[in-house]
């Protein structure tokens, strides 16, 4: 089946700790894109990638670090830096953001909670 | 500030009766338009999309109305059912292939039975 998978459903840390986590996709899509998802504010872009070996910034990117060294999967890094990093993180990918791929497929997410 | 506005964060119909979900957007560049649907602790899945050079896109018991003049689009849900009770994202985008979707915040749908 293709689709894109996160792992873990649900991850704990202490504060202070990096923590990463994962994102595939065999959809062979070549856009990826990070976002995180808190009460009442909706999805913010964290990080995108449009290829492998590149990626861009989001809105959010502060305290967060990423890398897209295979198509196929795009880990995001939240580091200590991260001031509030307890929340539900998804992953998505879309065709390509040049090939009019606009529709984005998201994974199931991951939830973090940091005490 | 916000390019793609959900104003209303909560929204309650009757089972059987008409939902329509409201967005409005400020960038004149976005041409693309999507809505999303999203369970609690899952990931959204894609609805339905309109581009600018249409007025209407229908699918099933999904309508989406774009109004450029007014930068405003809507989602109808007809006839609304339990199982569409979810959190709806509109998103948009511009045809220039360099931007991301950017969401809004959200509507929080329920249906009642």
């Amino acid at each position: 089946d293709g689709g894109i998978t996160q792992s873990p459903k649900y991850l704990f840390r202490k504060e202070g700790q990096n923590v990463t986590l994962s994102c595939e996709q065999n959809l062979n899509h070549d856009a990826m894109y990070w976002y995180r998802q808190d009460p009442g504010q909706g999805l913010r872009l964290i990080y995108y990638s449009q290829i492998v070996n590149d990626f861009q910034k989001g809105d959010i990117a502060e305290g967060y670090s990423v890398s897209r060294e295979k198509k196929e999967s795009f880990p995001l890094t939240v580091t200590s830096a991260q001031k509030n990093p307890t929340a539900f993180y998804l992953c998505a990918s879309s065709v390509g953001i040049w090939d009019r791929g606009y529709e984005q497929y998201f994974g199931p997410g991951t939830r973090l909670t940091v005490t | 500030d916000q390019q793609v506005k959900q104003n209303s964060p909560s929204l309650s119909v009757q089972e059987g009766r008409i939902s329509i979900l409201n967005c409005d957007y400020t960038n004149s560049m976005f041409d693309y338009f999507l809505w999303y649907k999203k369970y609690p602790a899952e990931g959204p899945t894609f609805l339905i999309s309109i581009s600018s050079i249409k007025d209407k896109n229908e699918d099933g018991r999904f309508t989406v109305f774009l109004n450029k003049s007014a930068k405003h689009l809507s989602l109808h849900i007809v006839p609304s059912q339990p199982g569409d009770s979810a959190v709806y994202f509109c998103a948009a985008t511009d045809y220039s292939g360099n931007t991301p979707l950017v969401f809004g915040k959200g509507t929080r749908l329920s249906v009642i039975a």
